[in-house]
């Protein structure tokens, strides 16, 4: 299974918003609701913060928002703050022998 | 509340073998699929393996089958990996992981596992 493809680095000024996009195949993003995603700052385990493409853990900051088109997922961070500077991945189910793929992440950089 | 807390990582030469465990506290491994995730240096994340609740289901990348066995312990509610033959690409920091459903929720604070020699 290849890893879904995101781009390597995304970066935005305090305040506005930002789009990560994660692109697979029919097998994966295509097919299923179910694509996540987890944010991780640097030297810490990552963190879930959208799964099922657009529902959000309890609690958790409604600036961040999941969509999907296709085989395209995305993730909108919205009224970017300084600590949302992280790596971001995406990961969805693909069903068969290797159920689970994630992207290649994508590093947020806040200017 | 839930956590999940690795050891047995290290330093092992090529073509060693190392162990990890996960002590797992707050809920119950047995209720849950479980899984080994790995990140080399400076890479992205890698599903390694998972096993399914009721254990009957086992999943291995195909980049570790052969080598590595997952299993977990019910009376010490923990999840171990064994690792085998171990190369200088299983260079990695390995995270033990609860899902529920299709979702990771938690995660370990990941083991760091050099394989040089």
């Amino acid at each position: 299974q290849s890893a879904l493809t995101q781009p390597a680095s995304v970066s935005g000024s305090p305040g506005q918003s930002i789009t990560i996009s994660c692109t697979g195949t029919i097998s994966d993003v295509g097919s299923y609701n179910l694509v996540s995603w987890y944010q991780q700052h640097p030297g810490k385990a990552p963190k879930v913060i959208i799964y099922e493409v657009s529902k959000r853990p309890s609690g958790f900051s409604n600036r961040f928002s999941g969509s999907k088109s296709g085989n395209t997922a995305s993730l909108t961070i919205s009224g970017l703050q300084a600590e949302d500077e992280a790596d971001y991945y995406c990961c969805s189910y693909a069903g068969g022998s290797s159920p689970w793929v994630f992207g290649g992440g994508t590093k947020l950089t806040v200017l | 509340q839930v956590q999940l807390v690795e050891s047995g990582g290290g330093l092992v030469k090529p073509g060693g073998s190392l162990r990890l465990s996960c002590a797992a506290s707050g809920f119950t491994v047995s209720d849950y699929y479980m899984s080994w995730i790995r990140q080399a240096p400076g890479k992205g994340l890698e599903w390694v393996s998972y096993i399914s609740d009721g254990g009957t289901t086992i999943y291995y990348a195909d980049s570790v089958r052969g080598r590595f066995t997952i299993s977990r312990d019910s009376a010490r509610n923990s999840l171990y990996l064994q690792m085998n033959s171990l190369r200088a690409e299983d260079t990695a920091v390995y995270y033990c992981a609860k899902l529920s459903g299709f979702l990771i929720d938690y995660w370990g604070q990941g083991m760091l596992v050099t394989v040089s020699s």
